[in-house]
């Protein structure tokens, strides 16, 4: 089945303990994107990537790291979490650009809750 | 700076009534505009693009450049269009960076 996963879905962590949520997708897509879901705020961008080895920030690239080695991956990290970090976080691709070709598909989601 | 505005965050409405989730934005190009839906217990998904000119499930919605919105329409709302519903926005000219709206809820009685 084509999708994007995202592991974990839950997670309770400590203020400072670095932590990765992993996103993978099997649609052979070049794009790739995180968002972060907050009450009243709707979805804001964190890092997106265009392709293996090429990222970019989003609006609200602040306390996070990406990486891009393989195409199908494109994990998050949280080097020092802090508790404005607790949110609802998501993953998604696309094949091409988001408004070009392609549709954005979405992971489940993963929330986070730093301590 | 884009934004993008959704005035309502719940619109509560009956079974066979109209419905207009409005949306809109601020950009001073050209902007492309979409509706995504989240159903519950379902992933976020593409709802509809205003290029494609089409409707999907009933609805419609409108590029209108003079008010600056892309209101999402249908005329006669069925219970299982209850959902969360997300404006959003991609400039024309940097397609990289997908801005959303806050949503709205959608919920239509019986």
């Amino acid at each position: 089945e084509a999708q994007v996963t995202q592991n974990p879905r839950y997670l309770i962590t400590v203020t400072g303990k670095k932590l990765t949520v992993t996103c993978s997708q099997n649609m052979n897509h070049e794009y790739m994107s995180w968002y972060r879901q907050d009450p009243g705020l709707g979805l804001r961008q964190i890092y997106y990537s265009m392709n293996v080895e090429v990222t970019d920030k989003g609006d609200v690239p602040e306390g996070y790291k990406v990486s891009r080695k393989e195409k199908r991956n494109f994990p998050l990290i949280l080097e020092s979490p802090s508790p404005n970090q607790t949110s609802l976080y998501f993953c998604a691709s696309s094949f091409g650009t988001p408004s070009g070709a392609g549709e954005l598909f979405f992971g489940e989601g993963s929330r986070l809750t730093v301590l | 700076a884009q934004r993008v505005t959704q005035p309502e965050k719940l619109l509560s409405v009956f079974k066979g009534a109209p419905v207009e989730l409005k949306c809109n934005y601020s950009y001073s190009g050209s902007p492309e505009l979409f509706w995504y839906v989240q159903y519950s217990r379902q992933r976020l998904q593409l709802l509809l693009r205003h290029i494609s000119r089409e409707s999907i499930k009933g609805f419609t919605a409108d590029l209108n450049k003079g008010e600056t919105s892309f209101h999402l329409k249908k005329p006669f709302a069925q219970e299982e269009d209850s959902a969360m519903y997300y404006c959003a926005l991609s400039r024309m000219d940097s397609s990289y960076k997908l801005i959303f709206g806050s949503g709205t809820r959608l919920l239509v009685r019986p």
